[in-house]
């Protein structure tokens, strides 16, 4: 079945830093790929999305590329921010049916001053 | 503004005793799911409404139950709640259901069996 690999957690990174937080996925077709973060105390919010390969999709300078070749959509933001501490899911839907979402286990992000 | 409310945010039940959490929107939309979350784990798909449609994951334990009276509400029965039930359970809306659209979230209710 389908399925979301996300990179372990938790990553702890200095303000200003460099940020990857590696996805890969297992699917059948060409998911619609999907970042969700969850900052603490809150329900999960969209950060982002890309519903075909080579699509990039942004948001709040964080950036993510479909890649079909190597099944993989990868987060990345140049500059970090103590405000990015949080939870981050990588996420894919099925292109057929409904809106069906298949999370990853989820990487939690602290950004120290 | 929350569109998307989850009452309560914790909540702890005894083993055996049926519980019910509840969701609400405010966002008109004609989907809504249920997803449990176990610890450190990914959230999971039970089921979920489209209107009135019930559809269920085939893997959801029939212990799980849930109704949608209208538009705005949606809750999620737990007939026998067992120690491994405990989890965060999150509901969420979309508008129309299709692949790749937003999901909204609430904040879920974490629900704690002893």
């Amino acid at each position: 079945g389908d399925s979301v690999t996300q990179m372990e957690g938790p990553v702890t990174l200095s303000e200003e830093a460099f940020l990857t937080i590696n996805c890969t996925y297992t699917a059948t077709g060409y998911p619609s790929l999907f970042w969700y973060v969850q900052y603490p105390g809150e329900g999960l919010q969209l950060l982002l999305k890309a519903t075909k390969a080579d699509d990039k999709g942004s948001n709040k300078g964080f950036e993510a590329t479909y890649r079909k070749e190597t099944t993989s959509f990868h987060l990345e933001k140049g500059s970090v921010q103590v405000s990015d501490s949080a939870v981050y899911f990588c996420a894919l839907s099925p292109i057929q049916g409904a809106q069906k979402l298949v999370f990853g286990q989820g990487t939690r992000l602290t950004i120290n001053p | 503004d929350a569109m998307v409310i989850q009452n309560p945010r914790y909540q702890v039940t005894q083993f055996g005793k049926p519980v019910t959490l509840s969701c609400s929107q405010t966002l008109n939309h004609n989907v809504m799911y249920w997803y449990q979350q176990k610890s450190s784990q990914a959230p999971k798909l039970l089921f979920h409404y489209y209107d009135k449609d019930f559809n269920n994951e085939a893997d959801t334990p029939d212990n799980f139950q849930s109704r949608r009276p209208n538009t705005s509400f949606c809750f999620l029965d737990i007939r026998s709640p067992g120690l491994g039930d405990a989890a965060m359970y999150l509901c969420a809306t979309s508008r129309a259901g299709t692949a790749n659209e937003k999901l909204f979230f609430g904040s879920g209710t974490q629900l704690s069996v002893l």
